[in-house]
């Protein structure tokens, strides 16, 4: 089965300052990849996604991710935040058409990003 | 407009009780989950439903029961709540293929 391993729970970056969230998955074959972005309070608000190609892929609010398949990662990044992105960040991987049917996702245990003033 | 919508936002209830979710989407989509959210914020697959057959029911309590009455709607049944279901639940949709997934709101479940 597929599992992804986002290992910082939390991270603190200054205002302004750029961003890496790291995300690894555990797959036999290339996955779909994606990265979603909690609020507090609020839903899952998809940033961007991989599912072939460019490695190097753009997602919304100016967030990149590329996906490394030597080193079956997938990290995000900003090359400088605002205090609007403070929220929960998950990293997801799906893995597609199974008998007909989809998979649904598996999700890391997400990454708590604070900015600083 | 809104793509996945989940009513109630929110549910307090007391132990014992029998309450429903439910999830709409106007996404034309084809496949449709619930994910529940733990208190540590760690999210998992609970169901997922195509075309009205049940594709996936990972090892949760079968007082949980997803009930698709037409392809856009996809609810979540609880039946004798306990305190250990409250968390927040995710309604999710897709095209089975590629996955893409857009999720409602979520509903926070409070049990007491």
């Amino acid at each position: 089965a597929q599992s992804v391993t986002q290992p910082d729970i939390h991270i603190t970056v200054s205002e302004g300052a750029s961003l890496e969230l790291r995300c690894n998955y555990s797959y036999g074959a290339t996955p779909y990849l994606f990265w979603y972005v909690q609020s507090p309070g609020q839903g899952l608000q998809l940033l961007l996604k991989y599912f072939s190609g460019d490695t190097l892929v753009q997602g919304i609010k100016g967030f990149e991710a590329e996906f490394k398949r030597s080193q079956s990662s997938f990290n995000l990044r900003k090359p400088s935040v605002h205090w609007s992105d403070a929220a929960e960040y998950f990293c997801a991987v799906g893995i597609g058409n199974s008998g007909g049917g989809a998979d649904g996702l598996t999700f890391g245990k997400g990454t708590h990003l604070i900015i600083q003033p | 407009d809104t793509a996945v919508s989940q009513t109630p936002k929110y549910l307090v209830t007391q132990m014992g009780n029998d309450k429903s979710i439910k999830c709409e989407q106007n996404l034309g989509h084809d496949t449709m989950y619930w994910y529940k959210q733990d208190s540590k914020k760690f999210l998992k697959i609970m169901f997922s439903y195509n075309n009205k057959e049940l594709i996936i029911n990972e090892t949760v309590p079968n007082r949980f029961s997803p009930k698709s009455p037409d392809k856009a709607h996809l609810n979540l049944h609880i039946n004798s709540l306990e305190l250990g279901d409250s968390a927040v639940y995710f309604c999710a949709s897709s095209q089975s293929s590629p996955i893409l997934a857009f999720f409602g709101q979520g509903t926070r479940l409070t049990v007491v």
